[in-house]
């Protein structure tokens, strides 16, 4: 079946400007994880999503960061005001419920000039 | 807090040698600890978790709870064994939400 998709692949945005992120998990899974992965720091957790419950935020490095998930599955993750330091790798993760394995997307490179 | 840490950067090993990729964590219960891989071009990916005690492409790791390690090992490296690696820890009940990557370890097997 479909794994969990991501898009844009690439974005190009200028300092200061808004992007929306998005990720499409696999179908069924009711657990979403963002993270961010720059070059030589692995992968930053970011926010957690589980089915209904509120999200674990405790990972967005400043409340430029915001995520939503409607209707329990499509999630977009929205940077404010880009900054040259959120240029990375962002990832999408999603997971059945009971299960701990991570399927992850193809990420979306966002390069802030 | 939990954390994981993978002390080298870059790995550099020849064809037909042994690798080991080391991991160590630092938590106060029962994590439990994974393996994932990224190829070039792919996606991050498991590759083995610790419960399953499983040899995935020739992949071992064994958790060490005296000396928190879960060191990634493969008696002969291949060619297409050259990735990233990333320890991950998770810890919790809720299993994912206490995950935790460490900074990744780059393989390159050189032919």
């Amino acid at each position: 079946g479909a794994g969990v998709s991501q898009s844009p692949s690439n974005k190009v945005t200028e300092k200061g400007k808004d992007v929306e992120l998005r990720c499409d998990p696999i179908s069924g899974h009711t657990a979403l994880y963002w993270y961010r992965q720059s070059l030589g720091q692995g992968l930053e957790f970011l926010i957690y999503f589980q089915g209904n419950s509120a999200p674990d935020k405790s990972g967005l490095p400043s409340d430029r960061f915001s995520a939503e998930r409607t209707g329990g599955s499509v999630s977009t993750l929205t940077i404010q005001r880009t900054q040259q330091e959120d240029s990375a790798v962002y990832l999408c993760a999603s997971r059945r419920q009971g299960l701990v394995t991570q399927y992850f997307g193809p990420g979306t490179r966002l390069l802030v000039l | 807090a939990q954390r994981v840490t993978q002390p080298e950067k870059l790995l550099s090993v020849f064809k037909g040698a042994p690798v080991e990729l080391k991991c160590n964590y630092s938590y106060s219960g029962s994590p439990e600890l994974f393996w994932y891989v990224q190829y070039s071009r792919q996606r991050l990916q498991l590759l083995l978790r610790h419960i399953s005690r499983e040899s995935i492409k020739g992949f071992t790791a064994d958790l060490n709870k005296g000396e928190t390690s879960f060191h990634l090992k493969k008696p002969f490296a291949q060619e297409e064994d050259s990735a990233m690696y990333y320890c991950a820890l998770s810890g919790g009940d809720n299993y994912g939400q206490n995950f935790v990557f460490g900074p990744g370890t780059r393989l390159s097997v050189l032919p």
